[in-house]
Formats: C-alpha cells, sequence, structure tokens
C-alpha cells in the first residue's frame, strides 16, 4: 500500500538556524506532495506544495525539495522562529486523489 | 470566508451512546474529508466526499457513517461509541475537481473521548 513516513520524529534547532525535515514516500504515482504545520490543539495548516514535474519549490522562508529517483522530500526553514514550534507533516496525493499523511517530526526551537 | 468550522470543539461520550460531528464550509469545495488524528500520528481517512450526495469510504471508515445533502455541510456520525473511536476529528476540504489543486483546508478539529 501507499505510505508517507518521516525520518525523525522530533528535532530541536537553535533560534535563527536553519531546518531540515525530512520525508520519504512509497508510491511512485504520487504525484503532489504537500508540507503542513500542525500547532497544539488546532488543525494542520498548509505550508508549501510541490507536484512531481518539479523538484524543488520556495515560498517564504521555506523551501520544498523533492527527489523522485530516492522517493524523499525534504522541507527547509530558513532563520528557525520561535513561532515554527509546530509538528510537520508530509502528505502525498496517490490514487482517487486522497493524502497520506507520515507521522510527523516535532519541531522545537531552542531560545 | 470563515473556511472549514467543526462543532463542537470537545465530547465526551459513554460507550454505546451516539453522536453527529458537525462540518461547514463556506469555499464552495467540492471535496470534503474527515479524518481522524490518534495521539502522536498522522492523520488517517475515515470518509471522503466529491460532491453532493456522493460519499466514499477511506481507510478507517468502520463504526462511522456520512451524508453530503449539500456542498456546504459534511457531517460525520457515531452510531455506537466506542473506546476505540477517542480521537481528534477533522474535517477539511479541497478544491479539487473544479481545476483546483488538492490542497486541503482543515478545520479546528473535534476531540472526541468515549468513556
Amino acid at each position: 500500500g501507499e505510505s508517507v513516513g518521516l525520518h525523525l520524529p522530533t528535532l530541536s534547532v537553535q533560534e535563527g538556524d536553519n531546518s531540515i525535515i525530512n520525508c520519504a514516500y512509497s508510491n511512485s504515482a504520487s504525484d503532489y506532495f504537500i508540507w503542513y504545520k500542525q500547532e497544539s490543539g488546532k488543525g494542520p495548516q498548509f505550508i508549501i506544495d510541490i507536484r512531481s514535474n518539479m523538484d524543488k519549490r520556495q515560498g517564504q522562508r521555506v523551501t520544498v525539495l523533492l527527489n523522485k529517483t530516492v522517493k524523499h522530500l525534504s522541507l527547509q526553514i530558513a532563520a528557525t522562529q520561535p513561532g515554527d514550534s509546530a509538528v510537520y507533516f508530509c502528505a502525498g496525493i496517490g490514487s482517487a486523489r486522497q493524502l497520506t499523511f507520515g507521522s510527523g517530526t516535532q519541531l522545537t526551537v531552542l531560545p | 470566508n470563515a473556511g472549514v468550522t467543526q462543532t463542537p470543539k470537545f465530547r465526551i461520550l459513554k460507550i454505546g451512546q451516539s453522536m453527529t460531528l458537525q462540518c461547514t464550509q463556506d469555499m464552495n469545495h467540492n471535496y470534503m474529508y474527515w479524518y481522524r488524528q490518534d495521539p502522536g500520528m498522522g492523520l488517517k481517512l475515515i470518509y471522503y466526499s466529491v460532491g453532493a450526495g456522493i460519499t466514499d469510504k477511506g481507510e478507517v471508515p468502520n463504526g462511522y457513517n456520512v451524508s453530503r445533502s449539500t456542498t456546504e455541510d459534511f457531517p460525520l456520525r457515531l452510531e455506537l461509541a466506542a473506546p476505540s473511536q477517542t480521537s481528534v476529528y477533522f474535517c477539511a476540504s479541497s478544491p479539487a475537481g473544479r481545476g483546483g489543486t488538492d490542497t486541503q483546508y482543515f478545520g479546528p478539529g473535534t476531540r472526541l473521548t468515549v468513556l
């Protein structure tokens, strides 16, 4: 079956440093990926997306990289701030246009 | 736009009770979804709908029912609550199917405890 997972359940970074959160997927047919941020007690919030015909996409302070050869994507957050502390999920669209979510990485920003 | 709204925010049920979780979106999205999220885990799809009058099972549909009589509303029904249904439930909608992206927009969630 399809699966989307993350490499590390937790990640701690110093405020101002860059963060890199990784994700692997198994379904070669996935053609669309989304990164979500979930703060405690809230629903997932869209951060950035990327289609499979791209290998990089940039937003404000965030960059998503997609490596289809090894079925891996990453989220890079520049100059990490305390407000970036949250759980980050990658999700992939597969068959029937359904999202499959990974288990999440808890990002903690240290002062 | 209010986006996706869910009610109630919290609920405690006794085993065997029933309840309906409400979800409404005002973005005129065709696609709507219900997920559950267990502690420390990702989201699992319960049911989804690609338009009014159309619903389909997701990954974990047992113990739940849905209906979609209007574009805006997508209620989730628990008929005989069980402790295994203790979770946080999220509703989402997407502009997919109308030339929009597959990005899903989530409501704030309903925290359900079954005792």
